[in-house]
C-alpha cells in the first residue's frame, strides 16, 4: 500500500535553512500538501499542489515535489516555526499522512 | 470566516458507536468534502473519510466496514459514526473542508474522544 515516510525530526538554528522530506513510490506524480500543527493546536495549511502557499502563509515556506520525494523547505526559519509538520497525498482512494517531522529551532 | 466545530459525547464504551458531528458557519456546505480525520495520542494523523456535499462518500479501506457519514445540507452539519470501538478509536477527531484543489484548508478545534469502560 502506498506509505508516506518522514524523518521523525529536524533541527535547525534560527535564520538558517530547514528541509523536511517526504517520501513515498511516485509521489512526484501526485500533488503534495504539507500541514503545521503545534502543540494542543489543530492542523494547519502550509503548502498545497507541492509549491502553492496557503492564504496568510509566510514567503519563507516553500515546497517541491519530483520523483519519489516531496520537500517542505523554511528560510530563515524563526522560533515560531517549531512545529510537527505532516505531509499528504492522495492514493487511488485514500488521503495518506507522513508520519510527522518535528521541527526544532534551537 | 469559515469555522468548524465538532460536537459529541467525550467517553464511549467498548464496542458501542461514536458519533460526533461538525457544525460549519462562515460558508456554504456545498462543493467541498468535508472530511473526518483523527489522531491518537501522541501520534500522527490518521485520514477517516469524507463526504461530499450532494452526498457521495469516501472512507478510509482499514475503517471502511465500520464508518458511516453524512450530511444534513439544512443545517451546515456533518457527521461521522464509527461503530464497534475499541480502545484503539481513542483518538482527538477532528472535522475538515477539502476544497476541490484537495487541500484541507479549514479545520474544527478538535474533540477527545475515549474509548473505555
Amino acid at each position: 500500500s502506498f506509505e508516506l515516510t518522514q524523518p521523525p525530526s529536524v533541527s535547525v538554528s534560527p535564520g538558517q535553512t530547514a528541509t523536511i522530506t517526504c517520501s513515498g513510490d511516485h509521489l512526484g506524480e501526485k500533488d503534495a500538501s504539507w500541514y503545521q500543527q503545534k502543540p494542543r493546536q489543530s492542523p494547519v495549511l502550509v503548502i498545497y499542489q507541492d509549491t502553492r502557499r496557503a492564504s496568510g502563509i509566510p514567503e519563507r515556506f516553500s515546497g517541491s515535489n519530483s520523483g519519489n520525494t516531496a520537500t517542505l523547505t523554511i528560510s530563515g526559519t524563526q522560533a515560531m516555526d517549531e512545529a510537527d509538520y505532516y505531509c499528504q497525498a492522495w492514493d487511488s482512494s485514500s488521503a495518506k499522512f507522513g508520519g510527522g517531522t518535528k521541527l526544532t529551532v534551537l | 470566516q469559515v469555522q468548524l466545530q465538532e460536537s459529541g459525547p467525550g467517553l464511549v464504551k467498548p464496542s458501542e458507536t461514536l458519533s460526533l458531528t461538525c457544525a460549519v458557519s462562515g460558508a456554504s456546505i456545498r462543493n467541498y468534502y468535508w472530511t473526518w480525520i483523527r489522531q491518537s495520542p501522541g501520534k500522527g494523523l490518521d485520514w477517516i473519510g469524507y463526504i461530499y456535499y450532494s452526498g457521495g462518500t469516501l472512507s478510509n479501506p482499514s475503517l471502511k466496514s465500520r464508518v458511516t457519514i453524512s450530511i444534513d445540507t439544512s443545517k451546515n452539519q456533518f457527521s461521522l459514526r464509527l461503530s464497534s470501538v475499541t480502545a484503539a478509536d481513542t483518538a482527538v477527531y477532528f472535522c475538515a473542508r477539502d476544497s476541490p484543489e484537495r487541500r484541507l484548508d479549514h479545520w474544527g478545534q478538535g474533540v477527545l474522544v475515549t474509548v473505555s469502560s
